[in-house]
């Protein structure tokens, strides 16, 4: 079954420390990955997608086909990064979600 | 300004009593899609629908509804609400049913008594 898989539910980390969010695909063929954000009280918005291969508000993921992985990264956390993070696959299925916290 | 409008933003309601959730998005869009949010389980896929008069199951569609009469609309019916429906509800669309990207709308959180 094409699902996706985040296996973190919560993820706490100091301001200034590097994160990874994690996310695991099972997909047969090429998969397309999304992640998506959603801040406190708004709607979920778009992150990054894997395709378009850059970066925003720091945070860069990379697609490995052979840990069928898509983890999402950032260098140096920042309070204002708190949020609930999902990975999606391009056929709108979408991960449980990590919760991250970012304290000061 | 292009969005995804839902309507109510919030929903208290009895069991039993018929209620529809609005979506609307302004963008021509042929993709849209219902999502329940909630703790721990992430975002669910109730029904979505690739285009006018076509509509299909997603993950979780028991106990509820939806027509695509009209591109821009998309409702959500739950004809028999029960408490296990209580819920945070997002509508999405987007312009094609694979690889696009999802525009979400507010959300509408509903409660079932």
């Amino acid at each position: 079954a094409q699902r996706v898989t985040q296996p973190e539910k919560l993820l706490s980390v100091f301001k200034g420390a590097p994160v990874e969010l994690k996310c695991n695909y099972s997909y047969s063929g090429s998969p397309e990955l999304f992640w998506y954000v959603q801040y406190s009280r708004q709607r979920l918005q778009l992150l990054l997608r894997h395709i378009s291969r850059e970066s925003i508000k720091g945070f860069t993921a990379d697609l490995n086909k052979g840990e069928t992985s898509f983890h999402l990264k950032k260098p140096f956390a920042q309070e204002e990064d708190s949020a609930m993070y999902y990975c999606a696959l391009g056929d709108m299925r979408f991960g449980a979600g990590t919760r991250l916290t970012v304290k000061p | 300004e292009a969005q995804v409008t839902q309507n109510p933003r919030y929903l208290i309601t009895v069991t039993g009593k018929k209620l529809t959730v609005t979506c609307s998005q302004n963008m021509n869009h042929e993709y849209m899609s219902w999502y329940r949010q909630d703790p721990g389980l992430g975002l669910r896929q109730i029904y979505y629908s690739m285009n006018v008069e076509v509509t299909d199951k997603g993950d979780v569609p028991e106990g509820y509804k939806v027509s695509r009469k009209e591109k821009r609309n998309f409702p959500l019916i739950l004809e028999s609400p029960s408490p296990n429906q209580t819920s945070l509800y997002f509508c999405a669309s987007s312009p094609k049913p694979h690889g696009e990207k999802l525009f979400f709308g507010s959300g509408t959180q509903l409660s079932v008594l």
